[in-house]
């Protein structure tokens, strides 16, 4: 079983629609987890980092966290071209930080 | 800005090489990290260090070592060069503290035939 999980892509979403994109990691003593977005041919850069559970709000991105399901999810709302990138859901144990092999996500206009 | 600075962008090497990619991040950061990104397969780990002298293997350490002699420099070494390991290499650093987020480089494409 792979350590860290998301849903198969791509997935397309109109633009100004919700994207949803999960994650399932395995470890259960898991601290803390980080949404990352990577556009084609750059090197990932962070969303947003969620420690406790429940919701965590940025701007148009929420995380929601629930240790006992071991899931972690993104909402995108009012998605935009500029959303169209992979995202990388990384999960973190002790010093390893560990990452799923991502979901691409295309805001069609 | 944290600055993490991957010297080589764009690498070919032939089979059987020594090949060096150095990194260097510019905040005092204790940890520092070497994947490897492959389509499909997401960002694998290869090495991380915790400290100057310190490493730990990842998932992936076979046919890779590394080298961290100053805190600022992380240093990753294919032996002997082969083309399954052509591939997108990706540095990272982060503040000791094991939720602190990570930062990465650019990244090092490289190709060896």
């Amino acid at each position: 079983q792979k350590e860290v999980e998301q849903n198969s892509g791509p997935l397309s979403v109109p633009e100004g629609a919700i994207a949803s994109l999960n994650c399932t990691y395995s470890d259960r003593g898991s601290q803390s987890f980080f949404w990352y977005r990577q556009y084609s041919g750059k090197s990932p850069e962070l969303i947003m980092s969620i420690y406790s559970n429940g919701d965590k709000e940025d701007g148009r991105f929420t995380a929601q966290l629930n240790k006992a399901s071991q899931y972690v999810s993104l909402l995108i709302r009012d998605s935009q071209p500029s959303d169209s990138a992979t995202y990388l859901c990384a999960v973190n144990n002790d010093y390893k930080l560990s990452f799923g092999a991502g979901t691409t996500v295309t805001v069609r206009a | 800005d944290v600055k993490v600075t991957q010297s080589s962008r764009y690498l070919v090497k032939r089979t059987g090489e020594k090949v060096f990619l150095e990194c260097v991040q510019d905040m005092d950061h204790e940890n520092m990290f070497w994947y490897r990104q492959d389509p499909g397969l997401g960002l694998r780990l290869i090495y991380f260090s915790y400290d100057v002298k310190m490493k730990e293997k990842g998932d992936i350490p076979e046919g890779y070592s590394v080298s961290r002699e100053k805190k600022e420099r992380f240093s990753l070494i294919l032996e002997s060069a082969s083309t399954n390991q052509t591939s997108m290499y990706l540095c990272a650093s982060r503040l000791g503290v094991a939720g602190n987020t990570i930062y990465f480089g650019e990244g090092s494409w490289l190709t060896v035939v």
